[in-house]
């Protein structure tokens, strides 16, 4: 099986741009994280989908959205970027521990790509 | 929501020696906790989890503790080897429900030859 993809794996933005970041996860996993890391902040969740639905959002401006399309492929959006953007943005999947009745193995791993590097300048 | 801690941010230790991470969650529903490893320039992967009807669980050289009602829990490493000097991470969350993992600050770890 191939990974979760990212791309693009590096950019550079000016203050005030917009920027989309795109995920492929691995085939069959429904649910989408993303999540920023920084150094010293470590892993800071920025939103989960499953199924094209926002389930869950972190504690973020709403400068950053995201979507999910029917292939399960996501993106995520950061509009007026600041300075303080500048981070290692990671996708995870995961097979998800589907809703009630759905016999989706409950295994929980996140298996995360290799990251989209954004510096802001 | 939960909030995750972690000890220490930084770890040094000789090969051969033991390792030690530690961290405290905040909310009690949370029922299970992976912990990732994250080498130098490479993606975090899943080392090892424990669920919260176990105490304790073992995989060769690694192992991990939890305490329900003090809400700790911790990662040994025995017998450390160069390759296991990465960054290593401590979640939480609540397992049935949004995949919403809460992540502590991470441990540097370094094992000198």
């Amino acid at each position: 099986k191939a990974g979760v993809t990212q791309t693009p794996r590096y950019l550079i933005k000016t203050r005030g741009q917009q920027v989309t970041l795109s995920c492929s996860p691995i085939s069959g996993h429904r649910s989408v994280s993303w999540y920023q890391q920084t150094p010293g902040q470590g892993l800071q969740f920025l939103f989960e989908y499953f199924s094209e639905t926002q389930r869950n959002k972190g504690n973020f401006p709403g400068r950053f959205s995201g979507r999910q399309f029917s292939n399960s492929r996501s993106e995520m959006n950061v509009s007026t970027l600041e300075l303080g953007d500048s981070a290692l943005y990671l996708c995870a999947s995961s097979a998800g521990w589907g809703l009630a009745g759905e016999p989706y193995k409950n295994t929980g791993e996140l298996f995360f790509g290799e990251g989209s590097r954004l510096t802001v300048l | 929501g939960e909030n995750v801690e972690q000890h220490p941010s930084t770890l040094s230790v000789q090969e051969g020696d033991s390792a030690v991470i530690k961290c405290t969650y905040s909310d009690s529903a949370s029922n299970y906790f992976p912990w990732y490893k994250q080498e130098l320039g490479k993606r975090p992967q899943l080392i090892i989890d424990i669920r919260s009807n176990v105490g304790e669980k073992k995989d060769q050289r690694i192992a991990v503790t939890l305490n329900k009602t003090a809400k700790h829990f911790s990662l040994h490493i025995t017998e450390t080897q160069p390759e296991d000097s990465a960054v290593y991470f401590c979640a939480a969350t609540l397992s049935g429900g949004y995949q919403k993992v809460t992540f502590g600050t991470g441990t540097k770890l370094q094992v000198i030859p």
